[in-house]
């Protein structure tokens, strides 16, 4: 079965670090992958997603992600974060071309920002 | 566009009681998934309906069960609670099914089983 692993449970960060969260998953076919975000009292909400081509993707708020296939990795990146970062986040991955629509996520990363 | 929306906010049930939940989703989509979320596990998926039939379910017991109407309103039913049944319980809703089409997810049911 497909799985996610988010290696950091908890990262924590001055404003204006550098952020990179990692995300690699086990599944051999072809997959669509997501991340989430969940802010503090909110719901989940999409911030970027790759299903084909170019395997850098950018997203909301100066996120971007990396896919790279041969590492099974989609990790997420931010040049600068801010306060307003702290958050939950959540890599997702589903089968592309499956029959259902699946989304298997990792068990989070909480970022918090420290001002 | 009015968001998913998510009935009640919040619920407290005792062991042994069932609960029913309920999801509207954004209009015009028709495809609605539900998922648990805890501390522990984190988020996992219940099950999926599109067009009234459930077309993939999880890993969960029996007594958790599903159904979607026909303006696309989904809702949950879980019987016999356990105290391990206590979680957010997220309904997202999407245009079609399929992994091309974003999943807009609920604010949740907060479900506390005593």
């Amino acid at each position: 079965a497909q799985s996610v692993s988010q290696h950091n449970h908890h990262v924590i960060l001055s404003e204006a670090a550098s952020l990179e969260l990692g995300c690699n998953y086990s599944y051999g076919g072809t997959v669509n992958l997501f991340w989430y975000v969940q802010y503090p009292g909110q719901h989940l909400q999409l911030l970027l997603k790759y299903f084909s081509g170019d395997p850098l993707v950018k997203g909301i708020k100066g996120f971007e992600a990396e896919f790279i296939k041969s590492k099974f990795s989609f990790n997420l990146r931010k040049p600068s974060v801010q306060w307003s970062d702290t958050a939950e986040y959540f890599c997702a991955v589903i089968l592309s071309g499956a029959g259902s629509y699946q989304l298997t996520f990792g068990k989070g990363t909480k970022l918090s920002v420290i001002p | 566009k009015a968001g998913v929306t998510q009935t009640p906010r919040y619920l407290i049930k005792t062991r042994g009681q069932q609960v029913t939940l309920s999801c509207s989703p954004i209009s015009g989509h028709r495809s609605v998934s539900w998922y648990q979320q805890t501390p522990g596990q984190g988020l996992q998926f219940l099950f999926e309906y599109f067009s009234e039939t459930q077309r993939n379910k999880g890993n969960f017991p029996g007594r958790f069960s599903g159904r979607q109407f026909s303006n696309s309103r989904s809702e949950m039913n879980v019987s016999t609670l356990e105290l391990g049944d206590s979680a957010l319980y997220l309904c997202a809703s999407s245009l079609e099914p399929g992994g091309h089409y974003e999943q807009y997810f609920g604010p949740g049911t907060r479900l506390t089983v005593t």
